[in-house]
């Protein structure tokens, strides 16, 4: 079945460093990919999304590219914040009409100021 | 616009009771919709998933089950709690499509399960 794997972290950072979270999917057919994001206590929202091969997605300074020949979308940011800690969520879906999502595990970033 | 209510926010039950866990939506009709469990060190599950009333999916065998009674109304329910159905569970909705296009899911706030 359909999968996803990101870097777990936990990742540690200072206020503007460079930030890189790897995300890995297996799928048949073609997936939409999704970046969600989960502050302390709340439920997920959506970062960013790509729905087709070489799409970026972007919001908040954070940008992810639908990369298919690697099956990747990593997420990236130039300059964190103290505000972008929370955990980060990679998904996929399959676009099989009831649009469910496959998630990774997550990973937890922490930024210090 | 859209809203997306879950309660409890916290609940402590102890082994064997029951569990009733809903989820409304507002401002929508049709929606497709989601539970999900979160359980530490182990990322977000989907368990249960339904694109019309009565209609559901379970992603999952285990204790527990899904019901939806009406268009906007997901129910998550057990018999008899386990020690393992801790976790925080996320109720979610999205547009049904049908086309596959990389529709947004929108995520209730949660409840945190402690079954003790």
């Amino acid at each position: 079945g359909d999968s996803v794997t990101q870097m777990e972290g936990p990742v540690t950072l200072s206020e503007e460093a460079f930030l890189t979270i790897n995300c890995t999917y297996t799928a048949t057919g073609y997936p939409s990919l999704f970046w969600y994001v989960q502050y302390p206590g709340e439920g997920l929202q959506l970062l960013l999304k790509a729905t087709k091969a070489d799409d970026k997605g972007s919001n908040k300074g954070f940008e992810a590219t639908y990369r298919k020949e690697t099956t990747s979308f990593h997420l990236e940011k130039g300059s964190v914040q103290v505000s972008d800690s929370a955990v980060y969520f990679c998904a996929l879906s399959d676009g099989g009409g009831s649009e469910k999502l496959v998630f990774g595990k997550g990973t937890k970033l922490t930024v210090n100021p | 616009s859209q809203t997306i209510h879950q309660w409890p926010a916290t609940l402590v039950q102890p082994v064997g009771s029951p569990l009733s866990l809903e989820c409304t939506v507002e401002g929508t009709s049709n929606p497709n919709l989601y539970w999900y469990r979160q359980a530490a060190g182990r990322g977000l599950q989907l368990l249960f998933y339904s694109v019309g009333i009565g209609q559901i999916s379970s992603e999952v065998p285990q204790n527990l089950s899904a019901s939806r009674p009406q268009d906007r109304q997901f129910i998550l329910s057990s018999k008899k709690l386990l020690l393992s159905d801790s976790g925080f569970y996320l109720c979610a909705w999205s547009v049904r499509t049908g086309a596959g296009t990389g529709t947004e899911a929108f995520f209730g706030q949660g409840t945190r399960l402690t079954v003790v």
